[in-house]
């Protein structure tokens, strides 16, 4: 069964430091994948997502990531870390068809120190 | 304009009674998902309805899940007989249809059974 990973379920950075977050999916098949992020008591917001075309893809606040075939990854960047960045982040695939259904991975916590 | 809404946003229920929950998706949107979100745990698909075409149900865990939409508006999501399992944060999303890629989410009904 497809799957997604998200290496590191906590991850702490510190204010103006880079923050990567990994995701890695489990098919051969190429997905269209998303970024979500999770504030506390909210419902997930769309940070970024590729389907076709460019392989580094920019989203909001200043986050980026790029899709590596070869590597069947797809991690999430920002140079600077604010403090407002701190929540969760949900790494997703979908393949399309006729459901579009989206896979998640289990989530990695962002913790940002000042 | 609006966005899901979902309602209500907890419910406290005691093991073996009946639960309802609904999403209001935004308008236009043809899709609608229903996901659940367990402690520590990604989102699981559940459910998906595309207009008037027969739902997608091949994420229900059990026959206790049930969900109906009426055309291209607001979606119930019935748990009967609840078990303590079934606790979690069930999130709903819409989409403008089954090519669209990009979902929109509600900010959950937290569900706990006791």
């Amino acid at each position: 069964a497809q799957s997604v990973t998200q290496l590191g379920s906590h991850v702490s950075v510190s204010e103006g430091a880079l923050v990567l977050l990994r995701c890695n999916y489990s098919s051969s098949v190429p997905p269209y994948l998303f970024w979500y992020v999770q504030y506390p008591n909210q419902g997930l917001q769309l940070l970024l997502k590729y389907t076709t075309g460019a392989t580094l893809v920019k989203g909001i606040n200043g986050f980026e990531a790029e899709f590596k075939k070869s590597e069947t990854s797809f991690h999430l960047t920002k140079p600077s870390a604010h403090m407002s960045d701190a929540a969760e982040y949900f790494c997703a695939v979908s393949y399309g068809g006729a459901t579009n259904k989206l896979i998640f991975g289990t989530g990695t916590l962002l913790a940002v120190q000042p | 304009g609006a966005g899901v809404s979902q309602s209500p946003s907890n419910k406290v229920t005691e093991k073996g009674k009946d639960v309802e929950l609904r999403c209001d998706p935004i308008s236009g949107h043809t899709a609608l998902y229903w996901y659940r979100q367990r402690l520590g745990q990604g989102l699981e698909f559940l459910i998906y309805f595309q207009g008037n075409s027969a739902p997608d149900k091949s994420g229900l865990p059990s026959d206790r899940f049930s969900a109906e939409r009426t055309g291209e508006s607001v979606s119930t999501l019935t748990i009967q007989r609840t078990q303590q399992e079934d606790s979690a944060v069930y999130l709903c999303a819409s989409s403008w249809g089954q090519t669209s890629y990009e979902q929109y989410f509600g900010p959950g009904t937290r569900l706990t059974v006791t």
